[in-house]
């Protein structure tokens, strides 16, 4: 089976601009969820959804968005980046309680 | 909140020792806890895990060990090589669909 598909890999952005990071999970997998990486803060959760249903989010702002559609891939948006945005942001399918990571796409603000 | 601590941030240790990080979680919900290693440019990827009703899990040279009464888990690695040179992260889960990771561990194997 394929991995778990994160594109693009690399992106860089400017301040004010909003970015759109897409996610394809292992096939039959249908639980989704998007983890923030920054140095010192470890992995932080977004947001999981499973069946196009966002069954729990994390403390982001509202610029933080998802969606999944009907064959489980997703996609995650944030609105009017900041500086602070600058991170590693990685995407997960879950089975049997175990998370398989994509290998992320790291988003550089300026 | 919901918080895990992980210790240390940074451990170096000579080829051939043990390597111990440490995870305090405080979610008394928590009955699962995994460990993740990072590889540079990869994603993270499960080493082991464990799960509330057990207190200690062995895989070959890595292991781990769960005490809920203190809320401590911690990862073993037993007779250390080049290739276990990556970032550890340890997680709690309490069945909310999120987990709960600590901050890292970057772990260096001299040779």
């Amino acid at each position: 089976k394929a991995g778990v598909t994160q594109t693009p890999r690399y992106l860089i952005k400017t301040r004010g601009q909003q970015v759109t990071l897409s996610c394809s999970p292992i096939s039959g997998h249908r639980s989704v969820s998007w983890y923030q990486q920054t140095p010192g803060q470890g992995l932080q959760f977004l947001f999981e959804y499973f069946s196009e249903t966002q069954r729990n989010k994390g403390n982001f702002p509202g610029r933080f968005s998802g969606r999944q559609f009907s064959n489980s891939r997703s996609e995650m948006n944030v609105s009017t980046l900041e500086l602070g945005d600058s991170a590693l942001y990685l995407c997960a399918s879950r089975e049997s309680g175990e998370l398989f990571f994509g290998e992320g796409s790291r988003l550089t603000v300026l | 909140g919901e918080n895990v601590e992980q210790h240390p941030s940074t451990l170096s240790v000579q080829e051939g020792d043990s390597a111990v990080i440490k995870c305090t979680y405080s979610d008394s919900a928590s009955n699962y806890f995994p460990w993740y290693k990072q590889e540079l440019g990869k994603g993270p990827q499960l080493i082991i895990d464990i799960r509330s009703n057990v207190g200690e899990k062995k895989d070959q040279r890595i292991a781990v060990t769960l005490n809920k009464t203190a809320k401590h888990f911690s990862l073993h690695i037993t007779e250390t090589q080049p290739e276990d040179s990556a970032v550890y992260f340890c997680a709690a889960y309490s069945g909310t669909y999120k987990y709960i990771f600590g901050t890292g561990t970057r772990l260096k194997v001299l040779a």
